[in-house]
């Protein structure tokens, strides 16, 4: 059975960091791409980032382009998102989520994590 | 950026009616397009990938149709059940977009 669960989430303050991570089982993780995909409170899903099998294609929404980087370690069956210069508009519950390789739908989703910035 | 938006924002449906959902998208994706369902409190879960590409396990009253612009997720005799938000993603260009959100409530 495919699981993937977040943790690090938190409360931080504006312009704080904070790590999370995504532990991967039930699959070969090295074979998956991998996504980060977020939602704010009482609102819509958002994609944050992506990252090849091998962590060598990435790519980010403009919203957080230059202060999150994702990676992976496909040795720990793990996903990461380290967060930067963090905003109020960042506070939202963040998912990692697999991609299909061949449709590009997000198949599986974890519970997510919760991220909040405030003061 | 290709935006996606869905009508109605919200939708109050009795047991066995039929649901219809339409994603209409800001220039065509071609059939790049897949629904979701997030019931209260958990995580999206993939109802239809492809525009139109059944899911194991995701029971057969939901289907997709469509292609280019045009899409809908057609929910048929609508259970208990079903009651959560559905969205719409399009995987034709980066950055990948979702829809707004139609939430289903059960009269």
């Amino acid at each position: 059975e495919v699981q993937l669960v977040e943790s690090g989430g938190g409360l931080v303050q504006p312009g704080g960091s904070l790590r999370l991570s995504c532990a991967a089982s039930g699959f070969t993780f090295s074979s998956y791409e991998m996504n980060w995909v977020r939602q704010a409170p009482g609102k819509g899903l958002e994609w944050v980032s992506y990252i090849s099998s091998s962590g060598s294609t990435i790519y980010y929404a403009d919203s957080v382009k230059g202060r999150f980087t994702i990676s992976r370690d496909n040795a720990k069956n793990s996903l990461y998102l380290q967060m930067n210069s963090l905003r109020a508009e960042d506070t939202a519950v963040y998912y990692c989520a697999t991609l299909e390789w061949e449709l590009r739908s997000f198949d599986y989703w974890g519970q997510g994590t919760l991220v909040t910035v405030s003061s | 950026e290709i935006v996606l938006t869905q009508s109605p924002d919200f939708q109050s449906v009795t047991p066995k009616e039929k649901v219809t959902i339409t994603c209409r998208a800001s220039q065509s994706i071609g059939s790049s397009l897949h629904w979701y369902q997030q019931k209260p409190d958990q995580s999206p879960k993939l109802l239809i990938k492809y525009a139109s590409q059944s899911i194991s396990g995701v029971p057969s009253r939901f289907s997709g149709s469509g292609s280019g612009t045009d899409f809908t997720l057609t929910i048929n005799s609508l259970e208990a059940e079903d009651a959560a938000a559905y969205y719409c993603h399009q995987s034709s260009s980066l950055p990948w977009t979702f829809g707004q959100g139609t939430k289903v409530e059960i009269k």
